[in-house]
């Protein structure tokens, strides 16, 4: 069963920020809330991953609520190579992948 | 740095023969080792993970089987492959460590896709 709850598929115009929601209501006390992206016919690409505290790298940000239930990734300044499928995981090093955001960046 | 590689990127094998996909991981030691399956339009299915050598967790029943005869070598078997065994086959590696936070950052290899007709 899922752990977490993405939208299917967003759009998102060259140069703006891309939010990407991510549901995890049933996220337990030691599971970090994980996202990684994959461009088509490549393996998946770490991107950034989190426990409580909001988290910031070269790549993105990742915003956690206070409740840990639901967090969203951000990419401030999204660029045609950001379209890709966006995984949003909850575990710790076994990780279960599901379906993901399409992030399709447009011109 | 690190490095992970996995071969063969590309094999067609007919039903019933039998598979070898083989990883290695340059510049690290005793690190985690995953086997995932992606198959069309599908997610990624984590198939196998293994904490050290001769250490194999299997994640769901199927078809295939792992070994990892050495600290940096991951290799994924079949002896009889099947029409469902199509997909696109994925290695990763993590730090290890029980506590180690970064033990979810997981480094993909550049994939393996199969296709059984």
């Amino acid at each position: 069963d899922a752990k977490t709850t993405q939208p299917t598929s967003m759009d998102c115009a060259e140069g703006r920020a891309a939010n990407l929601p991510c549901n995890h209501s049933t996220i337990s006390g030691n599971e970090y809330v994980y996202w990684y992206r994959q461009i088509h016919s490549q393996g998946p690409q770490y991107i950034i991953h989190g426990l409580k505290n909001n988290e910031t790298n070269e790549m993105a940000s990742l915003i956690i609520t206070e409740d840990r239930k639901s967090s969203t990734l951000i990419l401030p300044h999204a660029t045609l190579r950001d379209t890709a499928v966006y995984y949003c995981i909850v575990g710790y090093s076994t990780l279960t992948f599901g379906k993901g955001t399409m992030l399709l960046v447009s011109p | 740095s690190q490095t992970i590689h996995q071969w063969p990127a590309t094999l067609v094998q007919p039903v019933g023969s039998p598979l070898s996909l083989e990883c290695t991981v340059e510049g690290t030691s005793n690190p985690n080792l995953y086997w995932y399956r992606q198959a069309a339009g599908r997610g990624l299915q984590l198939l196998f993970y293994s904490v050290g050598i001769g250490q194999i967790s299997s994640e769901v029943p199927q078809n295939l089987s792992a070994s990892r005869p050495q600290d940096r070598q991951f290799i994924l078997s079949s002896k009889k492959l099947l029409l469902s065994d199509s997909g696109f086959y994925l290695c990763a590696w993590s730090n290890s460590g029980q506590w180690d936070r970064r033990a979810g950052e997981l480094f993909f290899g550049e994939g393996s896709r199969l296709t059984v007709l």
